[in-house]
């Protein structure tokens, strides 16, 4: 089955650590893209990536750091800069509807961090 | 700046009857915007996407009306399942050819409950 695989599930980490988020997809998309979704505030961009070796950073993107060296993969590192990291972390990977043309996303089932 | 917003965050509805959920958004630049539904601690799926060169579309239980003079879409679900209780979160995005088509906005999510 195609899809999108995010490890770990939970993640605990200590002030002052960095800690990298796995996302892998075999839906051969383009591209990918990293959320962070906080009660009461929906889903917020942190970095998309739209080719290989190229990305480009969302609406919070300080404190956090990505790569694409692979279709495959976009890993996401929370860096110790970041202040709130305690968060349930998304990746989702895109292609476009061929019926409307919109963009339609497919998520993975997500990555609970909690900063002790 | 909340390009996307949901001004309701939760509805209950009987079962059998129509739930109706809201999205505004101040870009008049979006080309399309999309219903995601959201599960406890999974990623969100897709639901229904519109162009905005539409007004209406629909997918079985599921329709989507678009009023661009008023920068409102909103989500009918007819006839209501508990099933249906979830989180639902409006999206949009830029068209292939505008600069930017990769990203996409989210809002902040409505909880629906569906009353058996």
């Amino acid at each position: 089955d195609g899809g999108i695989t995010q490890s770990p599930k939970y993640l605990f980490r200590k002030e002052g650590q960095n800690v990298t988020l796995s996302c892998e997809q075999n839906l051969n998309h383009d591209a990918m893209y990293w959320y962070r979704q906080d009660p009461g505030q929906g889903l917020r961009l942190i970095y998309y990536s739209q080719i290989v070796n190229d990305f480009q950073k969302g609406d919070i993107a300080e404190g956090y750091s990505v790569s694409r060296e692979k279709k495959e993969s976009f890993p996401l590192t929370v860096t110790s800069a970041q202040k709130n990291p305690t968060a349930f972390y998304l990746c989702a990977s895109s292609i476009r509807d061929r019926g409307s043309g919109a963009n339609v996303l497919t998520f993975g089932a997500g990555s609970r961090l909690t900063v002790l | 700046d909340q390009q996307v917003k949901q001004n309701s965050p939760s509805l209950s509805v009987q079962e059998g009857r129509i739930s109706i959920l809201n999205c505004d958004y101040t870009n008049s630049m979006f080309d399309y915007f999309l219903w995601y539904k959201k599960y406890p601690a999974e990623g969100p799926t897709f639901l229904i996407s519109i162009s905005s060169i539409k007004d209406k579309n629909e997918d079985g239980r599921f329709t989507v009306f678009l009023n661009k003079s008023a920068k409102h879409l909103s989500l009918h679900i007819v006839p209501s399942q508990p099933g249906d209780s979830a989180v639902y979160f409006c999206a949009a995005n830029y068209g292939l050819l505008s600069g930017g088509y990769q990203k996409v906005t989210f809002g902040t999510g409505t909880k629906l409950q569906v009353i058996p």
